[in-house]
């Protein structure tokens, strides 16, 4: 069966620190992956999607950057943090499919907060 | 452009109560995906239900039931005999098809049930 890890699952960092939030899934291959962030209204936000290695797509100009070294490996990064950056950070997948959507299966979530 | 509407922000039953959380989406796609989520206080979105647009049957899954209808743009969602742990905020989220190599969710903007005992 596949499992979706994210880590750290908390995180409190200053204003103007580095960022790293990371994401792996296991038991597939190929995956599409994604992050999220939702803030304190509950809305959730599409960050970044991933296709493949080295294949990002950002929705959201934004302080955020996504990298994905490996097939089941998605990074986000950030060089310097905001007080706006908090929020509920989460990471999905799902199966990767040709002209055809499916399940997005999604990660614990990394809390971060930025003082 | 897509839209999902999830009208009710908060609801608040007594155990063991019925309860239906409304979802109504907005699309130009004759095809199309249906989904609902559930978010506990842990944080974890955990996948409940897909349903395309060419099924219009309703499901049932112990407790929880879905009626899909095309005809109004909804696709809202029964707990029945709801419990403590029913306790959550539900997002109903839509997906085109044919969206190439990626599918990108709309999610509404999720209704939190709290059941009291």
């Amino acid at each position: 069966s596949q499992t979706i890890h994210q880590w750290p699952a908390t995180l409190v960092q200053p204003v103007g620190s580095p960022l790293s939030l990371e994401c792996t899934v296991e038991g597939t291959s190929n995956p599409n992956l994604y992050w999220y962030r939702q803030a304190a209204g509950r809305g959730l936000q599409l960050l970044f999607y991933s296709v493949g290695i080295g294949q990002i797509s950002s929705e959201v100009p934004q302080n955020l950057s996504a990298s994905r070294p490996q097939d089941r490996q998605f990074i986000l990064s950030s060089k310097k943090l905001l007080l706006s950056d908090s929020g509920f950070y989460l990471c999905a997948w799902s199966p990767r499919l040709f002209l055809r959507t499916d399940t997005q299966y999604f990660g614990p979530g990394t809390r971060l907060t930025v003082l | 452009a897509q839209k999902v509407t999830q009208a009710q922000t908060e609801i608040s039953v007594v155990e063991k109560e019925d309860v239906t959380l409304d979802c109504v989406y907005e699309t130009r796609d004759t095809t199309y995906y249906l989904f609902w989520y559930k978010q506990p206080p842990s944080g974890e979105l955990v996948f409940l239900i897909r349903r395309n647009s060419f099924d219009e049957q309703n499901e049932i899954s112990g407790r929880y039931s879905w009626n899909f209808q095309k005809s109004t743009s909804s696709f809202n969602f029964t707990i029945t005999a709801s419990q403590v742990v029913d306790s959550a905020v539900y997002f109903c989220a839509l997906s085109e098809a044919g969206g190439g190599a990626t599918n990108k969710l709309i999610f509404g903007t999720g209704t939190l049930l709290a059941v009291q005992p």
